[in-house]
């Protein structure tokens, strides 16, 4: 089976833009997971998508928001971005079961100037 | 105080040691995963538990709910063990991780 994979892995952008990033879980995987990674905070959970629908959500500001797609691919979306928000983006498709392992992605590495 | 802590923050082993990594945990969980990220981003999951005892390779980890700990160790460690190791724990039965801050380490040879 294919991994999770996510697009673009690099990107860079200016303060006020916005960005969209996508990620396809593993063939099967009905469950997509959006965590942000910083040297400051670490790994924080931003949300979970299961059947198109939000299912959990972090922390975070309304600037940050997130679909699925009916074939289980999802993007979130970052909008009016901050130079706080350079971060390692990591998607992790799972399965629904309460024991499912999570499978990360490579992630995708935003660069806010 | 973070849900999920982690010692030590820093590891330096020598090559072929055995090596400790602890967590703990304020919460009532459904699982703890053991996470492996090296340089450059990618992260691999090296365990789920949820009770007892799990063992591939050189790894093996542990978990004691009643104590709300778990532990990681590595036998024989090696250079290419070099990374940063992260607990991370699951409340109910969704998807939401909350992770410890990682524990850096470095095997040298």
């Amino acid at each position: 089976k294919a991994g999770v994979t996510q697009t673009p892995r690099y990107l860079i952008k200016t303060r006020g833009q916005q960005v969209t990033l996508s990620c396809s879980p593993i063939s099967g995987h009905r469950s997509v997971s959006w965590y942000q990674q910083t040297p400051g905070q670490g790994l924080q959970f931003l949300f979970e998508y299961f059947s198109e629908t939000q299912r959990n959500k972090g922390n975070f500001p309304g600037r940050f928001s997130g679909r699925q797609f009916s074939n289980s691919r999802s993007e979130m979306n970052v909008s009016t971005l901050e130079l706080g928000d350079s971060a390692l983006y990591l998607c992790a498709s799972h399965q629904t079961t309460r024991f499912g392992t999570q499978y990360f992605g490579p992630g995708t590495r935003l660069l806010v100037l | 105080k973070n849900e999920v802590e982690q010692s030590p923050q820093n590891l330096t082993a020598q090559e072929g040691e055995f090596i400790t990594i602890n967590c703990s945990y304020s919460v009532g969980i459904s699982a703890l995963h053991w996470l492996q990220q090296h340089p450059g981003g990618g992260i691999v999951s090296l365990f789920m538990l949820s009770s007892g005892k799990k063992k591939h390779g050189r790894l093996i980890a542990t978990i004691n709910i009643q104590e709300k700990h778990s532990s990681l160790h590595i036998t024989a460690s090696h250079p290419r063990d070099s990374a940063v190791y992260i607990c991370a724990v699951k409340v109910g039965d969704y998807g939401k991780l909350t992770f410890g801050q990682g524990t850096i380490l470095t095997v040298h040879p």
